[in-house]
């Protein structure tokens, strides 16, 4: 079975410096999709970033980006010039099909504090 | 329309009222989720329904029971809940080039 593991419950960062929060992911599957989610505290999951297994380019949407190491199955999110509004719980996601239908692993989560 | 909507945005129930949560989405999808999620906990998968059928059921007490009266509707009637059953209840509809999970802001439910 799929597991997703966030190693950080809690990170912190100053406005406008860059962090990064780590996200390791077990399968024996060759496709599949992974996903970083924020959740702010108004309790909305809302998608930062997806990625494809297939592809080895790094996904990266404005100021998000991920390093995406298929082989040491690692999928970290960069946040960069880090804004108040950044401040979530952010899970990571693996994305499978079971039963025939599509499923969501999620791992613990990291709270993401954002200090001015 | 990419949006999910969830009403209400907030309940409070007693453990014999009935109450029912709402799910609406517009985007065309035909697989609509419940999940629930306790207080810095992840999502927990409810229900799947598939192009309106239950498909999946996760072993989910029976004073939650889920309706899906059409393909943009998706309902979940509570009846005798616990205050343990306390929780944010998300709705979830599937679809898009990746077949990405499109979550709804949510319903906070006490059960008192």
């Amino acid at each position: 079975a799929q597991t997703v593991t966030q190693s950080q419950p809690e990170m912190s960062v100053q406005e406008a410096e860059t962090v990064t929060l780590s996200c390791t992911y077990d399968t024996s599957e060759s496709d599949y999709y992974l996903f970083w989610y924020k959740q702010p505290p108004s309790r909305q999951m809302i998608l930062v970033i997806r990625q494809e297994a297939y592809k080895q380019q790094n996904a990266t949407e404005n100021r998000f980006s991920v390093n995406f190491q298929k082989a040491a199955k690692s999928f970290s999110l960069k946040i960069s010039d880090s804004q108040l509004g950044d401040a979530a719980m952010y899970f990571c996601a693996y994305r499978t099909i079971s039963g025939g239908y599509n499923k969501l692993i999620f791992g613990a989560g990291t709270r993401l504090a954002v200090h001015p | 329309d990419t949006e999910v909507t969830q009403t209400p945005k907030h309940l409070v129930m007693g453990m014999t009222n009935k109450k029912s949560l709402k799910c609406e989405q517009h985007m065309g999808h035909r697989a609509m989720y419940w999940y629930k999620q306790k207080a810095k906990k992840p999502p927990e998968l409810m229900f799947v329904y598939s192009y309106e059928k239950l498909s999946i059921n996760e072993s989910v007490p029976s004073r939650f029971s889920p309706e899906c009266p059409n393909s943009s509707l998706l309902n979940l009637h509570l009846h005798a809940l616990q205050p343990e059953d306390s929780a944010l209840y998300l709705c979830a509809s599937i679809g898009g080039r990746a077949n990405e999970q499109f979550f709804g802001p949510g319903t906070r439910l006490t059960v008192l």
